[in-house]
């Protein structure tokens, strides 16, 4: 089963930012968390990691609490194309999909 | 970029026939990944695949599904004696041996078993 907790939806307003947020609190000293999204019908798709250092790329940035029991994906200015399920993964040898957060960006 | 391609896009068959779904992963990834997704649901592991074996497979794969690379590009998914129940999104993921966890996935095949 998925080690992560995730809010079933979210709404963001196109533009904005989006901040996603994750509860991992069982976390291991080892494990990295991992963000994908699977836009509808589509293949899943890596978004980022980290282990406990905050992280950025060219599609978003993770925030990793200090304690590492949860985090935040950022998506700095939502655009209509990131309406997607996003996955929250913690593991460190497997990708086990859980339930994800329907995020909605809305015009 | 690099991607996974997967073919076909879907697949029609009839229960009881047997179906073979195919991968051509990225070319210098080692890794090799099947996953499903029946509609509505999760997406869920099926099977991983490294140095010509399967090194971990779910309870979903059972002995109707084989996996198979049969040349140096091709990874292929068997399903012997289809259900109606297999009907689902087949994606093929494939990875670095080095970063395990940071999988690239094919746009899927869609089977639908009648």
């Amino acid at each position: 089963d998925a080690k992560t907790t995730q809010p079933t939806s979210m709404d963001c307003a196109e533009g904005r930012a989006a901040n996603l947020p994750c509860n991992h609190s069982t976390i291991s000293g080892n494990e990295y968390v991992y963000w994908y999204r699977q836009i509808h019908s589509q293949g899943p798709q890596y978004i980022i990691h980290g282990l406990k250092n905050n992280e950025t790329n060219e599609m978003a940035s993770l925030i990793i609490t200090e304690d590492r029991k949860s985090s935040t994906l950022i998506l700095p200015h939502a655009t209509l194309r990131d309406t997607a399920v996003y996955y929250c993964i913690v593991q460190d040898d497997k990708i086990i999909f859980g339930k994800g957060t329907r995020l909605h960006i809305l015009p | 970029e690099p991607e996974v391609t997967q073919t076909p896009s879907h697949q029609v068959t009839q229960m009881g026939q047997e179906v073979i779904l195919r991968c051509v992963p990225i070319s210098n990834h080692l890794y090799f990944y099947w996953y499903r997704q029946i509609l509505g649901q999760k997406v869920e592991f099926l099977v991983s695949f490294y140095n010509n074996e399967i090194s971990e497979k779910s309870e979903i794969f059972d002995d109707q599904f084989s996996v198979e690379r049969p040349d140096g590009s091709n990874f292929t998914l068997k399903i012997r004696s289809t259900k109606l129940e297999d009907s689902a999104m087949y994606f093929c993921a494939s990875t670095e041996v080095l970063a395990k966890n940071i999988q690239y996935f094919g746009a899927g095949t869609r089977l639908s078993v009648l």
